[in-house]
């Protein structure tokens, strides 16, 4: 079936270093969203790229969505302990289907 | 304030013994849908429902029965619960099943 497969699933730095998360989709996505779950939280929304080879920035985020739009990955510039949690992907193979997400990928900072 | 609510946010229960958790949104989303969260597992969808009335299965309906009697709530009911639906639930409302989600802040179920 359709997937989007996401890695790595824990990711640990230090404070100050850079993250990725990458996101792999099986079908072409209509779009893709990016959201932000805190430890004990619910998934908050972050962002949404609809343009193949689309760069968007949010502060020290930055967010792309492959020229095929089947990949999208969320890069963080030195990382601070309050980007601590898991990010999700999520895209609809057309825009009258659901939404298929990743598993998420688990920010840690080493003490 | 725009939000998505659930109730209650944490329930240790039998299995055998019905519940209801409850949602509602204040956001007139016509798309509401539930999820449940297990580690390593992330997200997967139970149940949709596009409309009043109008409601369908996720990837993981078994165990589960929802209704849309109105367009701001819709509930979430374990008829028989068992062990195995111990976990993390959310609801989450939309304009449109392809966009943006609002999450509720969850509920935490056990099952003994």
């Amino acid at each position: 079936g359709q997937q989007v497969m996401q890695i790595p699933q824990y990711q640990h730095v230090q404070e100050g270093e850079d993250f990725t998360t990458y996101c792999n989709s099986s079908t072409t996505l209509s779009n893709i969203q990016w959201y932000k779950q805190r430890p004990g939280g619910h998934p908050v929304f972050l962002i949404q790229l609809v343009k193949s080879g689309e760069v968007k920035k949010q502060k020290r985020l930055t967010f792309q969505f492959g020229e095929a739009k089947k990949n999208s990955s969320l890069h963080i510039t030195a990382t601070q302990t309050t980007d601590v949690g898991t990010y999700f992907c999520a895209g609809p193979p057309d825009s009258n289907y659901q939404l298929i997400w990743g598993a998420g990928t688990k920010l840690i900072i080493k003490p | 304030e725009a939000q998505v609510t659930q109730n209650p946010r944490y329930l240790i229960t039998v299995t055998g013994k019905k519940l209801t958790v409850t949602c509602s949104q204040n956001m007139n989303h016509e798309y509401m849908s539930w999820y449940r969260q297990d580690p390593g597992l992330g997200l997967r969808q139970i149940y949709y429902s596009m409309n009043v009335e109008v409601t369908d299965k996720g990837d993981v309906p078994e165990g589960y029965k929802v209704s849309r009697k109105e367009k701001r709530n819709f509930p979430l009911i374990l008829e028989s619960p068992s062990p195995n639906q111990t976990s993390l639930y959310f609801c989450a409302s939309s304009q449109n099943r392809a966009y943006e989600q609002y999450f509720g802040p969850g509920t935490r179920l056990t099952v003994t």
